[in-house]
């Protein structure tokens, strides 16, 4: 069962106007959290991330929300840019031990000009 | 090179050949990964090194073979593999094995088609 969902396979968003990524994960161990972004023929890179002391986290135009109660978060890109068309990966660990990432399926980001 | 790099990026085999896949990374870290992407599938850890032993093995079956002969390469020995194995497989360095505190940095991968 996976443990951390991205329900939306892709999403397109004119650009200059918010993309808003949406990830859930089921496991109440889960308490650090990663964004991912991949180009074409390119390995993921990271993007940000949130521990579960915090309900927010921003870097530039970047930010990530967690909602611990409801076990969701979400990456914000205000303004999104024709450049920051990728797949978005979602992905959680724990601080206890070396628990390994466990990633979501993405979700395709298109922005248009 | 900088980073991590990967070879081939592309690989056709049949289910009888033998084949590998290296990794190798420029960047002094101490664990490396492999992880497959199978279509409309998340990204799936199958093993871990750090300091060149092996440290997590995701009940990945026998006929990938990894082996570390260093921190800095990285090889995925295949043999007799079925169709369903065809995926994208990534490699990934960190400084040390702990997601919590030290990023992974990706390959681009090999793309595996096994007919």
């Amino acid at each position: 069962d996976q443990q951390v969902k991205q329900n939306s396979p892709s999403l397109s968003v004119q650009e200059g106007r918010i993309s808003i990524l949406n990830c859930d994960y089921t496991n109440s161990m889960f308490d650090y959290f990663l964004w991912y972004k991949k180009y074409p023929a390119e390995g993921p890179t990271f993007l940000i991330s949130i521990s579960s002391i915090k309900d927010k986290n921003e870097d530039g135009r970047f930010t990530v929300f967690l909602n611990k109660s409801a076990k969701h978060l979400s990456l914000h890109i205000v303004p999104s840019q024709p450049g920051d068309s990728a797949v978005y990966f979602c992905a959680a660990s724990s601080h206890s031990g070396n628990t390994p990432l466990v990633f979501g399926k993405g979700t395709r980001l298109s922005v248009i000009a | 090179e900088t980073g991590v790099t990967q070879t081939p990026r592309h690989l056709v085999m049949g289910m009888t050949n033998k084949k590998s896949l290296k990794c190798e990374q420029h960047l002094g870290h101490n664990a490396m990964y492999w992880y497959k992407q199978s279509a409309k599938k998340p990204l799936e850890l199958m093993f871990v090194y750090n300091f060149k032993e092996q440290t997590e093995n995701n009940s990945v079956p026998s006929r990938f073979s990894p082996e570390c002969p260093n921190s800095s390469h990285l090889f995925l020995h295949l043999h007799t593999l079925q169709p369903e194995d065809s995926a994208l497989y990534l490699c990934a360095s960190s400084q040390d094995y702990s997601p919590v505190y030290y990023e992974q940095y990706f390959g681009p991968g090999t793309r595996l088609t096994v007919t």
